[in-house]
């Protein structure tokens, strides 16, 4: 069974820090790895995704993640965050064959301090 | 396109009540997933259709429960008779097959069961 752990339900980063939320995932074969994003009373809003190629994939916002196989890990990263950054991260896998259901982590609460 | 689109958006309904919940995914898409997301639970899959049939309804709670998907532009998730435990934010999403461009999560219908 596929699995996603994001270890922290919170982080809190200085405005114009570099940020990273963790995920570490468990599926059979190779795994498509999604970030997705969720403002508050709103749905979860794609950012990002890993599905081959080069392990460093950049997304909206100017979010970026790092897949490492060997430590099964996917974590989301920038540079410098905003305030406007802070949301409830969700981590997501999916085995690249068979079932294209994806399970979520629990999520991570970014908060930004001014 | 309008993305996914649910209504309503607000819910309020007494204890016992029946309630209907609608999606209608982007166009195109094959797949349609209804999940319910709570803080205690997070994000958890309640059903799953492709090419408008069911093919995973193991996320169904209970039989209050129930999914369909009568065209390719509609679906209902219904809950009778409702109770206060059913309380939770509900989104549909939907993807085309494989996934490589992620799923996208309609802004959802929050539920309170009085």
């Amino acid at each position: 069974a596929q699995s996603v752990a994001q270890p922290e339900d919170q982080v809190n980063v200085a405005e114009g820090n570099p940020l990273t939320v963790k995920c570490t995932y468990s599926v059979s074969g190779n795994p498509y790895l999604f970030w997705y994003v969720q403002y508050p009373n709103r749905g979860l809003q794609f950012l990002l995704k890993y599905i081959t190629g080069d392990n460093l994939v950049k997304g909206s916002y100017g979010f970026e993640a790092e897949f490492n196989k060997s430590q099964t890990s996917f974590h989301l990263k920038k540079p410098s965050a905003l305030v406007s950054d802070s949301a409830l991260y969700f981590c997501a896998v999916r085995p690249s064959g068979g079932s294209y259901i994806p399970t979520f982590g629990r999520g991570t609460s970014l908060i930004v301090h001014p | 396109d309008a993305g996914v689109i649910q209504s309503p958006r607000h819910e309020v309904t007494e204890m016992g009540q029946e309630v209907t919940l609608r999606c209608k995914p982007i166009s195109g898409h094959d797949y349609l997933f209804w999940y319910r997301q709570t803080m205690m639970r997070g994000l958890e899959l309640l059903i799953y259709f492709n090419n408008n049939v069911p093919i995973d309804d193991s996320g169904m709670p209970e039989d209050r429960f129930s999914a369909k998907m009568p065209n390719a532009s509609f679906s209902t998730l219904k809950i009778q008779p409702s109770e206060p435990r059913d309380s939770a934010v509900y989104f549909c999403a939907s993807s085309l097959e494989g996934a490589y461009y992620g799923y996208t999560f309609g802004s959802g219908t929050r539920l309170t069961v009085v």
